[in-house]
């Protein structure tokens, strides 16, 4: 069964740092692109970052570009997001999301149960 | 930040036909794939179309995708109660280098 598995969330406060993983099972990891999706409080889907299959291409949104860093190791099936000075406005449910092929761009298919991230003093 | 345009609300009887219109713009729609996805409360999105029509094993053939230009459309025919959810397009767009989202559209069954 084709599976991901986020961890890492938590309560943390602005400026604070944290580290999620997302765990991936079912399917050869690196022949795909792999992406951050952020879904805030009652609020609609975001796009946080995203990975080709070697980590040899990358892009961040905007609102999360030069604090949250995205990261995989294929020998271990795992993908990454370090997020640093964190903000109230990246308190969210952050899902970890497959591409369809090899880079990130063409869409996403299967999506993990998400990690919980607060950002509140 | 949403630069997909998407009605807020939309609603149908068990049976009707319901569209759901994605408005975006020559950097994403224009020239990238569309994807919807269903989103049931409390639950992670799944993916309805990719490709802009092209639905995944699994997904009832009632779920039909359509792009024109620079926008895109959901039908969901023969609407049932499980149908009740939160629908999301998105694409990737060139000029921002990233996915975006559509504001999203609530699918009521009356």
């Amino acid at each position: 069964e084709v599976q991901l598995v986020e961890s890492g969330g938590g309560v943390v406060r602005p400026g604070g740092s944290l580290r999620l993983s997302c765990a991936a099972s079912g399917f050869t990891f690196d022949d795909y692109g792999m992406s951050w999706v952020r879904q805030a409080p009652g609020k609609g889907l975001e796009w946080v970052s995203g990975i080709n299959w070697n980590g040899g291409s990358t892009d961040y949104a905007d609102s999360v570009k030069g604090r949250f860093t995205i990261s995989r190791d294929n020998a271990k099936n795992s993908l990454y997001l370090q997020m640093n000075s964190l903000r109230p406005e990246d308190t969210a449910l952050y899902y970890c999301a497959r591409g369809l092929e090899f880079d990130y761009y063409y869409g996403m298919d299967v999506w993990g149960q998400g990690t919980t991230v607060t950002v509140s003093s | 930040q949403s630069v997909l345009t998407q009605p807020p609300s939309a609603s149908g009887t068990p049976g009707q036909r319901v569209t759901i219109s994605c408005s975006g713009s020559s950097s994403n729609i224009g020239s990238n794939y569309v994807c919807w996805y269903q989103q049931l409360p409390g639950v992670a999105p799944k993916l309805l179309i990719y490709r802009h029509y092209q639905r995944p094993s699994g997904v009832p053939d009632r779920f039909s995708g359509s792009k024109s230009g620079t926008s895109a459309s959901l039908a969901i025919s023969g609407l049932r109660s499980e149908d009740e959810a939160d629908y999301y397009c998105v694409a990737w767009d060139d000029s921002l280098s990233g996915y975006v989202f559509g504001t999203g559209t609530k699918v009521t069954v009356l």
